[in-house]
């Protein structure tokens, strides 16, 4: 079947190590977006993509980079990881051109930053 | 800015009592609305989409452009809603998909 998966799916880091998520989808979506799960923020967009060489901001892209080289991934990456980055991700995917289908989610990765 | 409200992080109440999850948003344009659910060691799931205008488990929500809202009701809450709710806005002008703070229901029998 297909699916979306995260990986790792726990991770433990130091502050200022470069961390990298992976995202990888096989329904052939063009659509790929991550997200973070914070308690009072909810969930909060950090990078989104419509299309292989296609990458934009979210709300909270600081300190977050994305790219997409293929139709399948879309890893994120903690460039000097922080504190502040202590929290669960989500990846997603659809297959409707724009913000506006319905998302498929990954089971999240939750990242401990010490 | 493109903003979702859901005011209430907690929302308990007993089993076959109504529930409404408020859902504000601020951007106007032409809005896609969604409620998410994530129910317990579950993945995040669309629960309904406002141009469907269909009743999922039971759930509805209606679209008010004029009070800029996007409720989420049931008549009669069961023990098996409880879960965390999140409301979405999707944008085209924006291009982006942003979502609420999430209200966890608690379903109390």
């Amino acid at each position: 079947d297909a699916e979306i998966t995260q990986s790792p799916r726990h991770k433990i880091t130091e502050t200022g190590r470069q961390v990298t998520l992976a995202c990888h989808q096989t329904w052939n979506h063009n659509n790929m977006f991550w997200y973070r799960q914070d308690l009072g923020h909810g969930l909060r967009l950090i990078h989104y993509s419509y299309g292989v060489q296609d990458t934009n901001k979210g709300e909270v892209s600081d300190g977050y980079s994305v790219s997409r080289s293929n139709t399948e991934d879309l890893p994120l990456t903690l460039e000097s990881a922080a504190s502040s980055q202590t929290s669960v991700y989500f990846c997603a995917s659809s297959d409707v051109a724009g913000p506006t289908g319905e998302l498929f989610f990954g089971e999240g990765s939750r990242l401990t930053v010490l | 800015a493109q903003r979702v409200t859901q005011p209430e992080k907690l929302l308990s109440v007993f089993k076959g009592a109504p529930v409404e999850l408020k859902c504000n948003y601020s951007y106007s344009g032409s809005p896609e609305l969604f409620w998410y659910v994530q129910y317990s060691r579950q993945r995040l799931q669309l629960l309904l989409r406002h141009i469907s205008r269909e009743s999922i488990k039971g759930f509805t929500a209606d679209l008010n452009k004029g009070e800029t809202s996007f409720h989420l009701k049931k008549p009669f809450a069961q023990e098996e809603d409880s879960a965390m709710y999140y409301c979405a806005h999707g944008s085209s002008n924006t291009g982006k998909l942003i979502f609420g703070q999430g209200t966890t229901l608690q379903v109390k029998p």
